[in-house]
């Protein structure tokens, strides 16, 4: 078990240019998760995947990301024209699919994103 | 989702317990409380969750009351590095997000 890992750890970007985060979550988990979280705040929802379908978007994903699973393996969250709002630490977390009971969410290291 | 109230920080010594509360008074039947922590930047980390009964693993041990309305989680012997921030979250069956407040800071103290 290697874990859930995100690509890049670090990612400084200037205003208006676009980003790509990657997440590979723990292989046989079928649920893929995106968090973001801001200085001193807890992580907040972003979206949801089961298998490569996209099931739930947060009101916080504007239209500037979108985020894709395509094999139902390896995701990816686009920013586009990056602000300096965009700023935070992003998440990548995975389970296996199950009831509640079963279906505990491993989190990655986290992206953080610095937008200049 | 049912609302969670913790302390914004706690501190204890290192190797004694720590008793970290948490109140859930709006939980209803088929909530489960969930207990991750998050060691400063780092992802957060799974440590046990329960829906009535108590719970026990190699991390940690989960107290909820007969009521459901609040929970404790213990930590028998802090070390230096269980300091981090610990978030309680009440989760229902058919919710897939885990909604996380602003957690309690734990200090442990040498």
């Amino acid at each position: 078990d290697t874990g859930v890992s995100q690509n890049p750890r670090h990612k400084i970007t200037k205003r208006g240019q676009n980003v790509t985060f990657r997440c590979d979550p723990i292989s046989e988990h079928n649920r893929l998760y995106w968090y973001r979280q801001t200085l001193g705040q807890g992580p907040e929802f972003l979206t949801y995947f089961q298998n490569e379908a996209q099931l739930e978007k947060s009101r916080l994903l504007s239209d500037r990301f979108s985020a894709e699973r395509p094999k139902g393996s390896f995701s990816t969250l686009e920013i586009q024209r990056t602000e300096q709002g965009d700023s935070a630490m992003y998440l990548c977390a995975s389970s296996p699919k199950g009831s509640v009971d079963t279906d505990t969410q491993y989190f990655g290291p986290g992206t953080r994103l610095t937008v200049l | 989702d049912a609302k969670t109230t913790q302390p914004p920080s706690m501190d204890c010594a290192e190797g004694r317990a720590a008793n970290l509360p948490c109140n859930h008074s709006t939980i209803s039947g088929n909530e489960y409380v969930y207990w991750y922590r998050q060691i400063h930047s780092q992802g957060p980390q799974y440590i046990i969750h329960g829906l009535k009964n108590n719970e026990t693993n190699e991390m940690a041990s989960l107290i909820i009351t007969e009521d459901r309305k609040s929970s404790t989680l213990i930590l028998p012997h802090a070390t230096l590095r269980d300091t981090a921030v610990y978030y309680c979250i009440v989760r229902r069956d058919s919710s897939y997000k885990l909604i996380f407040g602003s957690g309690t800071r734990l200090l442990v103290r040498p």
